[in-house]
């Protein structure tokens, strides 16, 4: 069955602190992996895309790892800002068509 | 980057009437569109998958009957939610993408609220 779990569900954060969110798939086909950040009543905006042979993707302060033997990803947040707070969904792409599997996202929010 | 737009942001109506939402790409030709729900502190759930020029393709336990998904155009598609009751009550998000532009890339929308009475 193709799945996508997250975890931690939730996680309080002190601003300026480091914090690694995890996504673990056993999607196949597997085309790409994907972050997004949403913002409450927002649309999610992308953070990174990862193919089968990339290991590390960065944006700013958020840099994304792939284990695709492990089938496991993982977002780590650097020096967290307030605006951090939000949900951090994992996407994988079965594939290249563009079928969709969806984590239940992380709640992350970072407090002053 | 790419836009998606959605409209409108969010829309308030009575029980038993119909709601239509639009979703655009403005600057790239999407050639497929993806309709998604989601409820408070839940993660997107998708209801849809649309084509431009052909029929969408429905997730189980969708009814394609009370979720009509019009993609007429490569920069636009459509969700009228027909005859809406309380429990259709939801945040909708449009997303798009296109094969032309490396792999397909998802540009999401900004999601429309509805809330039915």
């Amino acid at each position: 069955k193709n799945q996508v779990e997250q975890s931690p569900q939730s996680l309080i954060i002190l601003e300026g602190k480091n914090c690694t969110l995890q996504c673990n798939y056993t999607v196949s086909p597997f085309s790409n992996l994907r972050w997004y950040k949403q913002d409450t009543g927002r649309g999610p905006v992308s953070l990174t895309i990862m193919t089968f042979s990339e290991n590390t993707k960065s944006n700013g302060r958020y840099t994304a790892t792939l284990d695709a033997d492990t089938k496991q990803s993982s977002l780590h947040i650097t020096a967290s800002q307030l605006s951090d707070s939000a949900s951090y969904i994992c996407v994988v792409i079965r594939d290249s068509w563009g079928k969709l599997q969806f984590g239940a996202g992380t709640q992350v929010v970072v407090t002053p | 980057g790419a836009v998606v737009s959605q409209h409108p942001s969010w829309v308030i109506c009575k029980s038993g009437t119909s709601v239509k939402i639009e979703c655009r790409s403005l600057d790239f030709q999407a050639t497929t569109m993806f309709w998604y729900r989601q409820f408070p502190k839940q993660s997107l759930m998708l209801m849809a998958t649309s084509n431009e020029g052909s029929k969408a393709t429905y997730e189980q336990g969708v009814e394609k009957d009370k979720f009509l998904i019009n993609h007429a155009s490569l920069t636009l598609s459509t969700l009228t939610v027909t005859s809406a009751h309380p429990e259709d009550s939801s945040f909708y998000i449009c997303s798009a993408t296109t094969i032309y532009r490396g792999g397909g890339e998802l540009f999401f929308g900004e999601g429309s609220r509805l809330t039915v009475l």
